[in-house]
Formats: structure tokens, C-alpha cells, sequence
């Protein structure tokens, strides 16, 4: 089935650095990702839909200056998080849909935890 | 985006069968029912996911009102590793990007 990578699993920075998280779909290709926030016993909130060759879709509320993404290829998106502070730390998931061979679900990354100190 | 509802939580014994609920009375005609579970500390896995008849697969079954106001997860023999939140999230098929917005999901307690 479709696989999903998302790197690091977890990271540890200081506050006012920037973190860069990857997400690949590692034997598919996918035009479109997405990618997801959830802290602590909360569900997960859609931040942006990632398009390879232009620019991503932020949803309302989401700051697109701090949460930089790239999709460099159609194999990999990635979302940077810049001047990192405490309030930015939570679980970062990443999503794509292999829309090669039908209609099948979406896959997801195993997630990055980011903690902030 | 249309909206499902949930119970917050639900329990089964071990190797008893689960039925969740979702409701989803706005839904529309291009609408597919998704279901995904999260595990702890782990990103969501996909289950199953049907548009108007019902769907079975080697996770589970999807259950779709006539009406498709309402769809039912069975899990056929609930095990420990099923423990998990489930989500039940409508997508839009005729939406070009498709984005999948995840509602607040019910956890699924198992018990030995």
C-alpha cells in the first residue's frame, strides 16, 4: 500500500529557530498533501493543503509567514516552522492520497513532535 | 465543509463485535464517507470508506443508511489493538483538492 515518511519523528529546538519537517510518499506519486496540527487530546487541525509547483492553501487562521511550505516535488512537501516559540509545539501530521490507482483513502505520515523550549 | 457527529467515547470487550456511529444529516450527494483511526502518538490509519452501499474489508465494515444520513464502523471482533479514536470525516468528491477535515472522533475503549 501507499507509505507515507515524515522526518524527524520528533525534534527539540529553542526558542526564535526554525524547524523544517518532511513528508514523503515514498512509492507514489502525490500532486497534493496536506498537512495537520493536533495538540495534546485534541483532533487534528487542517493547516494547509501543499501543491507541488505553487503555492500552498492555508486554512483561515493559519499564519503562512510562520508555517513555510514547500513542495518541491511530487514526492515531497515540507513545512518549516520559523521562530519556533513554546505555543508552536504540538504533534505535526502530514497526509497524501495516491490518486494513481482509484479512489482509495488517504495516507498519513507517523507524525513530528515538536517541542519547543 | 459538511459535519458528522460522534459519541465521544465508546467501550467493548475483547473479542466482542463494535458498531460506532456517525451522523451526518447535511451530507451531500458527492459526499464519501471516510473513517480513519489514531492510535496514540501515531498519525491516523486509514480504515475504510464508502459513498452508498455498504463496504467490507479486511479492517472492518461500513454500514451506509439508505437515507446516507448516518453510517455505522463495525469492527466484527473487537481485539486490544483496536483501541483507538475513531474519525468519521465526509469528503467532497467533486472538491479539487479534497482536503479531509477531521471532527472531534470517538475514542474506543477495549477491555481484556
Amino acid at each position: 500500500g501507499a507509505v507515507v515518511s515524515q522526518h524527524p519523528s520528533w525534534v527539540i529546538c529553542k526558542s526564535g529557530t526554525s524547524v523544517k519537517i518532511e513528508c514523503r510518499s515514498l512509492d507514489f506519486q502525490a500532486t497534493t498533501m496536506f498537512w495537520y496540527r493536533q495538540f495534546p487530546k485534541q483532533s487534528l487541525m487542517l493547516m494547509a493543503t501543499s501543491n507541488e509547483g505553487s503555492k500552498a492553501t492555508y486554512e483561515q487562521g493559519v499564519e503562512k509567514d510562520k508555517f513555510l511550505i514547500n513542495h518541491a516535488s511530487l514526492t515531497l512537501s515540507t513545512l518549516t516552522v520559523t521562530s519556533a516559540h513554546p505555543e508552536d509545539s504540538s504533534f505535526y501530521i502530514c497526509s497524501a492520497r495516491d490518486t494513481g490507482f482509484g479512489d482509495y483513502g488517504y495516507t498519513f505520515g507517523s507524525g513530528t513532535r515538536l517541542t519547543v523550549v | 465543509d459538511a459535519k458528522t457527529t460522534q459519541p465521544n467515547s465508546m467501550e467493548s470487550n475483547e473479542e466482542e463485535p463494535v458498531h460506532l456511529p456517525c451522523n451526518h444529516s447535511t451530507i451531500s450527494g458527492t459526499d464519501y464517507i471516510h473513517w480513519y483511526r489514531q492510535l496514540p502518538s501515531q498519525g491516523p490509519e486509514y480504515v475504510i470508506h464508502g459513498l452508498t452501499s455498504n463496504v467490507n474489508n479486511r479492517m472492518a465494515s461500513l454500514a451506509i443508511a439508505e437515507d446516507r444520513k448516518s453510517s455505522t464502523l463495525i469492527l466484527h471482533r473487537a481485539t486490544l489493538r483496536d483501541a483507538a479514536v475513531y474519525y468519521c470525516i465526509l469528503r467532497d468528491g467533486n472538491t479539487g483538492f479534497q482536503k479531509l477535515v477531521f471532527g472531534t472522533g470517538t475514542r474506543l475503549l477495549v477491555s481484556p
